[in-house]
């Protein structure tokens, strides 16, 4: 069964320091892997995707997650954190050999502290 | 540039009565869903649809039901509304395939 872990349920970070966001899944096959952002009373918002090749993979507003087979996973990181990016971020996960829907994990609250 | 648009956007219903919500893209999508996101949980699965006139149940279909007559539209029905319906509930479209976009939600609480 396909899955996906967010071990943190919030990340604190001082503006301007870097910052990461935990990811792991489990799936059968090969994975299509997103990143998304709520904002407070929002909708979920697309930051970004793996779909093949390149392993660094580069979003909206600055964010980029990297893809590790070995270590199933994908982190979303920052170079430099904003007090804009204290928000809800959801890691979701397909097998790409599947027509199944996407399995959200259960949200990192981040917090971004002047 | 519409998107998905889902309505209401809040709604508060005394125990036993009905609604539905409604939701709507204008991409052409094939696929659409409904979700509940309740605190602690992430988002949770009610039913999806991958195509008009089709449906299934998600991870949390009890006490749900959903019609899709038009591509475009999805429809989230509650027949006898419960305390335990209280929640957001999010609409999302997709592609064969690809990522999901969402509405901004419809926030319901049941007393």
């Amino acid at each position: 069964a396909q899955s996906v872990a967010q071990p943190e349920d919030q990340v604190n970070v001082a503006e301007g320091n870097p910052l990461t966001v935990k990811c792991t899944y489990s799936v059968s096959g090969n994975p299509y892997l997103f990143w998304y952002v709520q904002y407070p009373n929002r909708g979920l918002q697309f930051l970004l995707k793996y779909i093949t090749g390149d392993n660094l993979v580069k979003g909206s507003y600055g964010f980029e997650a990297e893809f590790n087979k070995s270590q199933t996973s994908f982190h979303l990181k920052k170079p430099s954190a904003l007090v804009s990016d204290s928000a809800l971020y959801f890691c979701a996960v397909r097998d790409r050999g599947s027509q199944g829907n996407l399995i959200f994990g259960k949200g990192t609250k981040l917090s971004v502290k002047p | 540039n519409a998107g998905v648009t889902q309505t209401p956007k809040f709604r508060v219903l005394k125990t036993g009565q009905s609604m539905t919500l409604l939701c709507a893209q204008d991409m052409n999508h094939e696929y659409m869903y409904w979700y509940r996101q309740d605190p602690g949980m992430g988002l949770r699965l009610i039913h999806y649809s991958v195509g008009e006139g089709t449906t299934a149940k998600g991870e949390v279909p009890d006490g749900y039901n959903v019609s899709r007559l038009k591509k475009q539209n999805f429809l989230l029905g509650l027949e006898s509304a419960a305390p335990s319906q209280t929640s957001v509930y999010f609409c999302a479209s997709s592609r064969t395939g690809g990522g999901y976009t969402f509405g901004s939600g419809t926030r319901l609480t049941v007393v």
